[in-house]
């Protein structure tokens, strides 16, 4: 079973635009990590946030904000403002604490955005 | 502050020649992991080593797939008798692993193979 899914497989947006990207775990374990990472075009993955399963307060950094669900296992990323350097392939991963032998990443199968100028 | 390198960063081979794939962490990470990306895919985990110990392997990994770190440093992966199949980008990763907590991975700019 999938246990990060990113339902969109590409959005467009025209520059300025806010976009959210979404993103649904599954996991049983009741401590777990998430994180979202950025492929731009060259290829590098980007780190850009981590959360713990404890702290659903949503954060804001810049014109990134992401809003953390634990009842619908959502842990969405919203881009305000868009920007033409926002395009990339954005991926979710999530990370279970309680592995006999540590973590391990399970990505998604990520979301293209382009934007528009 | 120098980031994950890894070497070479384009590999073209015949189907059944073995290529080896070099990854250099960053250097106080005791964490190095593997994966491979295929096209419009996430990357899928292939291993990971704490300093010199390789602690996990995914299903992934057939017995043609060998990596070591020998000195919990810098990591290579060997591809035996490559395969079309193995075509990917092949991903290195390091991470600072404190007992109690899971920190974020930093990735390299990875390995592109192609198997003709």
């Amino acid at each position: 079973a999938q246990k990060v899914t990113q339902a969109q497989t590409e959005i467009s947006v025209v520059e300025k635009e806010d976009v959210t990207l979404d993103c649904v775990y599954e996991t049983r374990d009741t401590t777990y990590y998430l994180f979202w990472y950025k492929q731009p075009p060259s290829g590098e993955l980007v780190f850009l946030i981590r959360r713990n399963s404890f702290d659903e307060q949503n954060e804001i950094s810049g014109r990134y904000s992401w809003n953390f669900q634990k009842s619908t296992s959502s842990f969405n990323f919203t881009i305000t403002a868009s920007q033409v350097v926002d395009s990339a392939v954005y991926f979710c991963a999530l990370s279970e604490v309680f592995r006999v032998k540590g973590n391990q990443f399970y990505f998604g199968t990520g979301t293209s955005l382009t934007v528009i100028p | 502050d120098t980031g994950v390198s890894q070497d070479p960063r384009h590999k073209i081979t015949k189907r059944g020649q073995n290529v080896t794939f070099r990854c250099d962490p960053i250097s106080e990470h005791n964490r190095l992991y593997w994966y491979r990306q295929t096209l419009g895919q996430g990357p899928e985990f292939l291993t990971y080593f704490q300093n010199e110990a390789q602690l996990e392997k995914s299903r992934l990994l057939s017995d043609r797939f060998s990596a070591e770190r020998p000195k919990g440093s810098f990591s290579t992966l060997e591809i035996q008798r490559t395969e079309q199949g193995d075509s990917a980008m092949y991903l290195c990763a390091s991470s600072l692993a404190e007992q109690g907590d899971h920190y974020e991975q930093y990735f390299g700019p990875g390995t592109r193979l192609t198997v003709t």
